[in-house]
Protein backbone atom coordinates (compact mmCIF):
# COMPACT_ATOMS: atom_id res chain seq x y z
CA UNK A 1 0.00 0.00 0.00
CA UNK A 2 1.16 3.50 -1.36
CA UNK A 3 -1.50 5.12 0.62
CA UNK A 4 -1.30 9.10 -0.83
CA UNK A 5 0.96 9.83 -3.19
CA UNK A 6 1.51 13.22 -4.29
CA UNK A 7 3.42 14.97 -7.63
CA UNK A 8 5.15 17.10 -8.15
CA UNK A 9 7.33 17.60 -4.80
CA UNK A 10 8.42 20.77 -5.95
CA UNK A 11 7.34 23.43 -8.56
CA UNK A 12 8.46 26.49 -9.44
CA UNK A 13 6.06 28.99 -11.54
CA UNK A 14 5.78 32.21 -12.96
CA UNK A 15 2.86 34.41 -12.49
CA UNK A 16 -0.14 33.49 -15.17
CA UNK A 17 0.74 30.07 -15.44
CA UNK A 18 -1.18 26.96 -14.48
CA UNK A 19 -0.09 23.54 -13.43
CA UNK A 20 -2.30 20.47 -12.53
CA UNK A 21 -1.26 19.07 -8.82
CA UNK A 22 -1.44 15.20 -8.83
CA UNK A 23 -2.64 12.92 -5.80
CA UNK A 24 -3.64 9.41 -6.03
CA UNK A 25 -4.77 6.96 -3.13
CA UNK A 26 -4.47 2.90 -3.56
CA UNK A 27 -7.01 2.81 -0.22
CA UNK A 28 -9.97 2.77 -2.11
CA UNK A 29 -11.34 5.97 0.35
CA UNK A 30 -14.60 7.81 -0.80
CA UNK A 31 -13.41 10.82 0.43
CA UNK A 32 -10.64 13.30 -0.53
CA UNK A 33 -9.36 16.20 0.34
CA UNK A 34 -7.02 19.24 -0.82
CA UNK A 35 -5.50 21.74 1.94
CA UNK A 36 -2.71 24.40 1.97
CA UNK A 37 -0.71 25.22 4.45
CA UNK A 38 0.39 28.93 4.94
CA UNK A 39 4.19 29.72 6.87
CA UNK A 40 2.84 29.64 10.71
CA UNK A 41 -0.95 28.77 10.10
CA UNK A 42 -2.62 25.48 10.07
CA UNK A 43 -4.28 23.62 7.07
CA UNK A 44 -7.17 25.29 4.99
CA UNK A 45 -9.61 22.85 3.05
CA UNK A 46 -9.17 24.32 -0.56
CA UNK A 47 -12.30 21.31 -2.15
CA UNK A 48 -13.18 17.98 -0.88
CA UNK A 49 -14.88 14.92 -2.61
CA UNK A 50 -17.23 12.47 -0.71
CA UNK A 51 -16.79 10.18 -3.94
CA UNK A 52 -16.14 9.83 -7.45
CA UNK A 53 -17.96 12.75 -9.63
CA UNK A 54 -18.78 14.85 -6.16
CA UNK A 55 -16.71 17.63 -5.07
CA UNK A 56 -17.48 20.81 -3.49
CA UNK A 57 -15.94 24.20 -2.25
CA UNK A 58 -14.05 24.26 1.08
CA UNK A 59 -12.50 27.22 2.77
CA UNK A 60 -10.13 28.98 0.17
CA UNK A 61 -10.89 27.67 -3.27
CA UNK A 62 -10.53 30.59 -5.32
CA UNK A 63 -8.00 30.32 -7.56
CA UNK A 64 -8.47 26.65 -8.22
CA UNK A 65 -10.13 23.90 -10.00
CA UNK A 66 -10.77 19.82 -9.14
CA UNK A 67 -11.59 16.99 -10.30
CA UNK A 68 -12.75 13.43 -9.37
CA UNK A 69 -13.44 11.46 -12.73
CA UNK A 70 -11.99 8.03 -10.36
CA UNK A 71 -12.27 7.13 -6.85
CA UNK A 72 -8.42 6.94 -6.57
CA UNK A 73 -7.25 10.32 -8.25
CA UNK A 74 -7.92 13.74 -7.22
CA UNK A 75 -6.06 16.25 -9.22
CA UNK A 76 -6.30 19.84 -8.01
CA UNK A 77 -5.72 22.51 -11.36
CA UNK A 78 -4.18 26.09 -10.72
CA UNK A 79 -5.28 28.55 -12.87
CA UNK A 80 -3.27 31.95 -13.52
CA UNK A 81 -0.93 30.69 -11.01
CA UNK A 82 -0.65 34.18 -8.62
CA UNK A 83 1.92 34.67 -5.65
CA UNK A 84 -0.90 33.97 -2.97
CA UNK A 85 -0.88 30.83 -4.22
CA UNK A 86 2.57 29.79 -3.14
CA UNK A 87 2.24 27.21 -0.22
CA UNK A 88 2.67 23.89 0.56
CA UNK A 89 -0.56 21.80 -0.50
CA UNK A 90 -1.25 18.61 1.15
CA UNK A 91 -3.75 15.98 -0.44
CA UNK A 92 -5.82 13.71 1.90
CA UNK A 93 -8.08 10.59 1.78
CA UNK A 94 -10.34 9.02 4.39
CA UNK A 95 -12.57 6.13 4.63
CA UNK A 96 -14.68 8.90 7.52
CA UNK A 97 -13.71 10.24 10.33
CA UNK A 98 -9.65 9.89 10.15
CA UNK A 99 -7.96 11.74 7.56
CA UNK A 100 -4.08 10.16 5.82
CA UNK A 101 -2.15 12.54 4.07
CA UNK A 102 0.42 12.54 1.16
CA UNK A 103 4.25 14.18 1.54
CA UNK A 104 3.09 17.54 0.33
CA UNK A 105 3.91 19.82 -3.00
CA UNK A 106 5.34 22.48 -2.02
CA UNK A 107 4.76 25.46 -5.37
CA UNK A 108 6.56 28.81 -5.69
CA UNK A 109 4.82 31.14 -7.54
CA UNK A 110 7.09 33.79 -8.40
CA UNK B 1 -13.36 33.45 11.86
CA UNK B 2 -11.14 31.05 13.66
CA UNK B 3 -13.13 28.07 15.02
CA UNK B 4 -10.47 25.75 16.19
CA UNK B 5 -7.40 27.74 18.00
CA UNK B 6 -4.11 26.33 19.40
CA UNK B 7 -2.86 29.36 21.36
CA UNK B 8 0.80 28.47 21.61
CA UNK B 9 2.83 28.60 18.22
CA UNK B 10 5.91 26.42 20.52
CA UNK B 11 6.56 25.03 23.74
CA UNK B 12 9.95 23.14 25.07
CA UNK B 13 9.96 20.45 27.61
CA UNK B 14 12.87 18.51 28.74
CA UNK B 15 12.93 15.22 28.18
CA UNK B 16 10.98 12.72 30.54
CA UNK B 17 8.66 15.57 31.53
CA UNK B 18 5.47 16.07 30.18
CA UNK B 19 4.17 18.22 27.37
CA UNK B 20 0.91 19.73 27.52
CA UNK B 21 -0.36 21.39 24.23
CA UNK B 22 -3.63 22.95 24.35
CA UNK B 23 -6.43 23.40 21.78
CA UNK B 24 -10.00 25.37 22.11
CA UNK B 25 -12.72 25.21 19.50
CA UNK B 26 -15.79 27.73 19.01
CA UNK B 27 -18.23 25.23 17.05
CA UNK B 28 -20.67 23.44 19.46
CA UNK B 29 -21.48 21.27 16.69
CA UNK B 30 -17.98 19.27 16.86
CA UNK B 31 -18.22 16.09 17.39
CA UNK B 32 -14.58 14.45 16.60
CA UNK B 33 -11.45 15.70 17.55
CA UNK B 34 -8.04 14.55 16.12
CA UNK B 35 -4.30 15.38 17.07
CA UNK B 36 -1.83 15.33 13.76
CA UNK B 37 1.75 15.30 14.17
CA UNK B 38 4.08 16.63 11.79
CA UNK B 39 7.87 16.60 10.52
CA UNK B 40 9.26 19.00 8.63
CA UNK B 41 9.02 17.81 4.36
CA UNK B 42 6.46 15.24 5.63
CA UNK B 43 2.69 15.42 5.22
CA UNK B 44 0.47 14.97 9.00
CA UNK B 45 0.42 11.89 10.50
CA UNK B 46 -2.33 11.06 12.79
CA UNK B 47 -1.72 10.82 16.71
CA UNK B 48 -4.98 10.01 18.63
CA UNK B 49 -8.51 11.01 18.42
CA UNK B 50 -11.67 11.55 20.73
CA UNK B 51 -15.31 11.65 20.48
CA UNK B 52 -17.42 14.13 21.74
CA UNK B 53 -19.00 11.37 23.77
CA UNK B 54 -15.89 10.58 25.91
CA UNK B 55 -13.56 12.77 27.79
CA UNK B 56 -10.78 10.99 27.68
CA UNK B 57 -8.33 8.75 25.45
CA UNK B 58 -5.28 7.24 26.17
CA UNK B 59 -2.85 5.39 23.58
CA UNK B 60 0.67 4.98 25.36
CA UNK B 61 2.34 7.95 25.91
CA UNK B 62 -0.08 9.97 24.51
CA UNK B 63 -3.48 11.13 26.05
CA UNK B 64 -6.19 13.62 25.16
CA UNK B 65 -8.65 15.21 27.56
CA UNK B 66 -11.62 16.76 26.17
CA UNK B 67 -13.92 19.28 28.39
CA UNK B 68 -16.58 19.87 26.30
CA UNK B 69 -18.68 22.25 28.29
CA UNK B 70 -14.91 24.99 27.85
CA UNK B 71 -14.60 24.17 24.36
CA UNK B 72 -11.74 22.98 24.87
CA UNK B 73 -9.02 19.83 24.61
CA UNK B 74 -5.69 19.25 25.50
CA UNK B 75 -3.10 16.46 24.46
CA UNK B 76 -0.65 15.26 27.13
CA UNK B 77 2.78 13.21 26.07
CA UNK B 78 4.26 11.22 29.28
CA UNK B 79 7.41 11.10 29.40
CA UNK B 80 8.39 13.43 26.38
CA UNK B 81 11.20 12.56 23.91
CA UNK B 82 13.32 13.97 21.61
CA UNK B 83 11.48 11.90 18.69
CA UNK B 84 8.52 13.33 20.04
CA UNK B 85 9.64 16.90 18.63
CA UNK B 86 7.66 18.40 15.62
CA UNK B 87 4.71 20.59 15.00
CA UNK B 88 0.75 18.97 16.45
CA UNK B 89 -2.15 20.61 14.88
CA UNK B 90 -5.42 19.99 16.52
CA UNK B 91 -8.22 19.19 14.40
CA UNK B 92 -12.17 19.00 14.34
CA UNK B 93 -15.03 17.92 12.37
CA UNK B 94 -18.69 17.87 12.95
CA UNK B 95 -19.10 14.22 11.31
CA UNK B 96 -22.17 13.66 12.62
CA UNK B 97 -24.16 16.49 11.55
CA UNK B 98 -22.52 17.44 8.02
CA UNK B 99 -20.99 13.24 7.39
CA UNK B 100 -18.25 15.03 4.90
CA UNK B 101 -15.34 14.44 7.17
CA UNK B 102 -14.26 17.59 6.50
CA UNK B 103 -11.38 18.77 9.10
CA UNK B 104 -10.80 22.37 10.79
CA UNK B 105 -7.42 22.59 11.92
CA UNK B 106 -5.71 24.72 14.47
CA UNK B 107 -2.19 26.63 13.77
CA UNK B 108 -0.41 24.49 15.15
CA UNK B 109 1.87 24.51 18.54
CA UNK B 110 5.28 23.35 17.71
CA UNK B 111 7.13 20.82 20.28
CA UNK B 112 10.83 21.11 20.86
CA UNK B 113 11.89 17.98 23.69
CA UNK B 114 15.25 19.07 24.83
CA UNK B 115 17.56 16.21 25.76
Amino acid sequence: NAGVTQTPKFRILKIGQSMTLQCTQDMNHNYMYWYRQDPGMGLKLIYYSVGAGITDKGEVPNGYNVSRSTTEDFPLRLELAAPSQTSVYFCASSPGQLEYFGPGTRLTVT
Amino acid sequence: DQQVKQNSPSLSVQEGRISILNCDYTNSMFDYFLWYKKYPAEGPTFLISISSIKDKNEDGRFTVFLNKSAKHLSLHIVPSQPGDSAVYFCAASAWGSSNTGKLIFGQGTTLQVKP
